[in-house]
């Protein structure tokens, strides 16, 4: 298995709702990613996991908040979000220095 | 900020090779170089990795100058289906991408 899979494809919200993304990888990966990314804009990286603990949080609001509850899963819970959070959210996993596999992504929109 | 300096968009006609640089002059030593290849509402797919001189796959060839400062992906004889956002990144700690080069491939 050679994909990283994200559920669902496509999600809409109201402001007061709570939901969840989720990633997984069997490839046996150590590092996942979270990004968002706006229409012709590039990713914007959000969360990095490495061996399970959250390392890097670039300063992303509290409304989405970040699980890794195992090696080949990641989770973003969404709360209160605003129609601006309106995006592509992509998950991505990588062993070292060998590349990145990119998920297809979560198209969420927020009313 | 990322580290990389790429043009914002090229064109190209079906047929032609298409060079697409990439500025990296803060590179560090054990800095690999990767190119990422993006279609609309999906997500970036590896194409080319490398560290120095010339790498190359089915898909593209990667060239690395002495210097490491600046990187060059080479698609040989692009189609349609070609047109899409690349971008390269350096590093494997820093997952930060810049604003890559939108090819646009005409017939």
């Amino acid at each position: 298995d050679t994909e990283v899979t994200q559920t669902p494809k496509h999600l809409v919200m109201g402001m007061t709702n709570k939901k969840s993304l989720k990633c997984e990888q069997h490839m046996g990966h150590r590092a996942m990613y979270w990004y968002k990314q706006k229409a012709k804009k590039p990713p914007e990286l959000m969360f990095v996991y490495s061996y399970e603990k959250l390392s890097i949080n670039e300063s992303v609001p509290s409304r989405f908040s970040p699980e890794c509850p195992n090696s080949s899963l990641l989770n973003l819970h969404l709360h209160a979000l605003q129609p601006e959070d309106s995006a592509l959210y992509l998950c991505a996993s990588s062993q070292e220095a060998y590349g990145y596999t990119f998920g297809s992504g979560t198209r969420l929109t927020v009313v | 900020l990322a580290k990389t300096t790429q043009p914002i968009s090229m064109d190209s006609y079906e047929g032609q090779e298409v060079n697409i640089t990439c500025s990296h002059n803060n590179i560090a030593t054990n800095d690999y170089i990767t190119w990422y290849q993006q279609f609309p509402s999906q997500g970036p797919r590896f194409i080319i990795q490398g560290y120095k001189t010339k790498v190359t796959n089915e898909v593209a060839s990667l060239f690395i100058p002495a210097d490491r400062k600046s990187s060059t992906l080479s698609l040989p004889r692009v189609s349609l289906s070609d047109t899409a956002v690349y971008y390269c990144l350096v590093g494997e700690d820093d997952m930060r991408f810049g604003a890559g080069t939108r090819l646009t491939v005409k017939p």
